[in-house]
């Protein structure tokens, strides 16, 4: 059974850096998929943010793209987020998920994480 | 971007009768080399991450019980629950993955009438 769990600072300031990490278990990132990151402001809708494929190769959406890095670490089996300069619009639950795709469209998204709650706030 | 806009908004049905919910994309998700649709639905209950539900418009994840159901292509799609659950109340979304970004739709929240 795949499960993915986020984890990282709940509370960021504003102009900071917001980092997450998303553990997978019961699955091999290496052995292939997209791994993606999803967050959803408050009592609102799903936005994509970007996607790692197990190569490395790194799809952002472009509405963040200036500011978001997601990086993998296949010997920890995990994969991270990092989104600079961050505002209290970026407040959101974040969640982590898999997904197939191709060439560089993920598709849909069929295991996610838990989600974890990340307040910009000073 | 491909937007995608559900209704209703929301949807009150007594248990054991039919739900539907409907999305429309801005543009047709109908890839042409492969007749598939790129339209996928999930659902959400509170305090949860989303579920898939289904994919390539009409295809139940493995699981999903067959109540649940998916139809539509081009522009126009529905999900429809054919006798309501206690357990499908939820806020359901579609999501369109023809074209980056994929984009989801508002929502629908699903209740017992």
């Amino acid at each position: 059974q795949v499960q993915l769990q986020e984890s990282g600072p709940g509370l960021v300031k504003p102009s900071e850096t917001l980092s997450l990490t998303c553990a997978v278990s019961g699955y091999s990132i290496s052995s292939g998929y997209y791994w993606g990151w999803i967050r959803q402001p408050p009592g609102k809708g799903l936005e994509w943010i970007g996607s790692i494929y197990h190569s490395g190769s790194t799809y952002y959406n472009p509405s963040l793209k200036s500011r978001v890095t997601i990086s993998v670490d296949t010997s920890k089996n995990q994969f991270s987020l990092k989104l600079s300069s961050v505002t209290a619009a970026d407040t959101a639950v974040y969640y982590c998920a898999r997904h197939l795709g191709y060439g560089g469209n993920p598709y849909y998204f069929d295991y996610w994480g838990q989600g974890t709650l990340v307040t910009v706030s000073s | 971007d491909i937007v995608m806009t559900q209704s209703p908004d929301s949807l009150a049905v007594s248990l054991g009768e039919r739900a539907t919910i409907n999305c429309k994309s801005s543009q047709s998700v109908l890839y042409s080399s492969n007749n598939k649709n790129y339209l996928a639905w999930y659902q959400q209950k509170p305090g949860q991450p989303p579920k898939l539900l289904i994919y390539w418009a009409s295809t139940r994840e493995s699981g999903v019980p067959d109540r649940f159901s998916g139809s539509g292509s081009g522009t126009d799609f529905t999900l429809t629950i054919s006798s309501l659950q206690a357990e499908d109340v939820a806020v359901y979304y579609c999501q369109q993955y023809y074209s980056t970004p994929p984009g989801f739709g508002q929502g629908t929240r699903l209740e017992i009438k």
